[in-house]
């Protein structure tokens, strides 16, 4: 059965320090995995999604993720983070069932 | 842009009530989903639907129900609401097979069983 582990439930930046947030998944074939974010009080919106392909995959807000296949990996990154970035961040799986499995979430703080 | 609306942002109802959430998207897409939001417990599938007057159970569906009677509304019903029903609910729709496209949320509803 496939399924999603976000290790790190609160992780706290500085303003414009790097940021990784990291996200494994347990597939046995390549699976399709997508990052969510939710802002405080609203639904989740689409980070970036990775098929297959070239394993560095952009998304919006400056984000991008890599796929590790040997690792079973799918980090998001951002170079430099602003505030604006505060929020909880999901790692999802898809593969041959039907649903999408949604990892337990990575809220990000970010001090000035 | 698609856009999936929920009925209510905030709902209070008493224990016992039965209580309906809506959810209506406008951009015809064949499947739609009900998850409930916990701390610590991410997104939990409570009912899904692949087409009109289809539904299928998620991982949670006790004490819940749904109705999909038109494409673009969803609607998840709790026929006797009790507390630990209290939660976030959101909504989303998705195009295609379910497992390989991006799903479009609401802004939730934040659920109160008093």
């Amino acid at each position: 059965a496939q399924s999603v582990t976000q290790p790190d439930i609160h992780i706290t930046v500085s303003e414009g320090a790097s940021l990784e947030l990291r996200c494994n998944y347990s597939y046995g074939a390549t699976p399709y995995l997508f990052w969510y974010v939710q802002s405080p009080g609203q639904g989740l919106q689409l980070l970036l999604k990775y098929f297959s392909g070239d394993t560095l995959v952009q998304g919006i807000k400056g984000f991008e993720a890599e796929f590790k296949r040997s690792q079973s990996s799918f980090n998001l990154r951002k170079p430099s983070v602003h505030w604006s970035d505060a929020a909880e961040y999901f790692c999802a799986v898809g593969g041959y069932t039907d649903k999408l499995i949604f990892g337990t979430g990575t809220r990000l703080q970010v001090f000035p | 842009d698609v856009k999936v609306t929920q009925s209510s942002r905030y709902l209070v109802k008493r224990t016992g009530e039965k209580v309906f959430l809506e959810c209506v998207q406008d951009m015809d897409h064949e499947n739609m989903f009900w998850y409930r939001q916990d701390p610590g417990l991410g997104l939990r599938l409570i009912y899904f639907s692949y087409d009109v007057k289809m539904k299928e159970k998620g991982d949670i569906p006790e004490g819940y129900s749904v109705s999909r009677e038109k494409k673009e509304r969803f609607s998840l019903i709790l026929e006797s609401a009790s507390t630990n029903q209290t939660s976030m609910y959101l909504c989303a729709s998705s195009l295609g097979q379910v497992s390989n496209q991006p799903q479009h949320f609401g802004d939730g509803t934040r659920l109160s069983i008093l």
